[in-house]
């Protein structure tokens, strides 16, 4: 089965610092996508970073990035420059289904100023 | 362009109520997915509709129910509410649903069950 871990339940960080948030992934499919969200206090999920299992080049979106590390599973989140609104709820998800995602535990970080 | 639209964002039931939660996705999205996020279990699939009918379901009760209607927009139903349904309910959508697309969510219906 899919599995997605996130083995850091929380993270400070000292404003305009880069962030590594972890996340470790388990499958035997050979495509598969792997996502990360954040998720504000107010609820909503907000989609950072996309890399599908096939693509070259690791995905990066503005100050994300995504170290994709294949042959190691492993799906870490940068974010480069941290500011006060990053602290969030971030979450690593993995597509399972057609629209299906199973999650990761989320972490939760807070940026220092 | 507008975004995943979900409503309402918050409600208050009392147990043995049931409750209808509404979503629209994306303009030009069909496929619409129901999430159930608890500080306990975390986020779990409920269930994706495409074209009107529903293509996978999650391991839920059958209290929890959805549909989808022509013009893309879902709703899901719980009935016969329980304590533990309070929740966070997120409704996502994406073009299809295949390998690639990106999977965009609400703002999220804030449900407690008191």
């Amino acid at each position: 089965a899919q599995k997605i871990t996130q083995t850091q339940p929380g993270m400070f960080v000292q404003e305009k610092e880069a962030v590594t948030l972890d996340c470790t992934y388990d499958t035997s499919d050979p495509s598969y996508g792997l996502f990360w969200y954040k998720q504000p206090s107010s609820g909503e999920m907000i989609f950072l970073i996309y890399q599908g299992s096939y693509d070259q080049q690791n995905a990066t979106e503005g100050r994300y990035s995504l170290n994709f590390q294949k042959a190691r599973k492993s799906a870490n989140l940068v974010i480069s420059a941290s500011q006060l609104g990053d602290s969030a709820m971030y979450f690593c998800a993995m597509r399972e289904g057609p629209s299906q995602l199973i999650w990761g535990a989320g972490t939760k970080l807070i940026i220092k100023p | 362009k507008a975004g995943v639209t979900q409503t309402p964002r918050y409600l208050i039931k009392t147990r043995g109520q049931q409750v209808t939660l509404s979503c629209s996705p994306i303009s030009g999205h069909r496929s619409v997915s129901w999430y159930q996020q608890t500080p306990g279990q975390g986020l779990q699939f409920l269930f994706e509709y495409f074209s009107e009918t529903q293509r996978n379901k999650g391991n839920f009760p059958g209290r929890f129910s959805g549909r989808q209607f022509s013009n893309s927009r879902s709703e899901m139903n719980v009935s016969t509410l329980e304590l533990g349904d309070s929740a966070l309910y997120l409704c996502a959508s994406s073009l299809s649903g295949a390998t690639g697309n990106t999977i965009y969510f609400g703002e999220g219906s804030w449900l407690t069950v008191v």
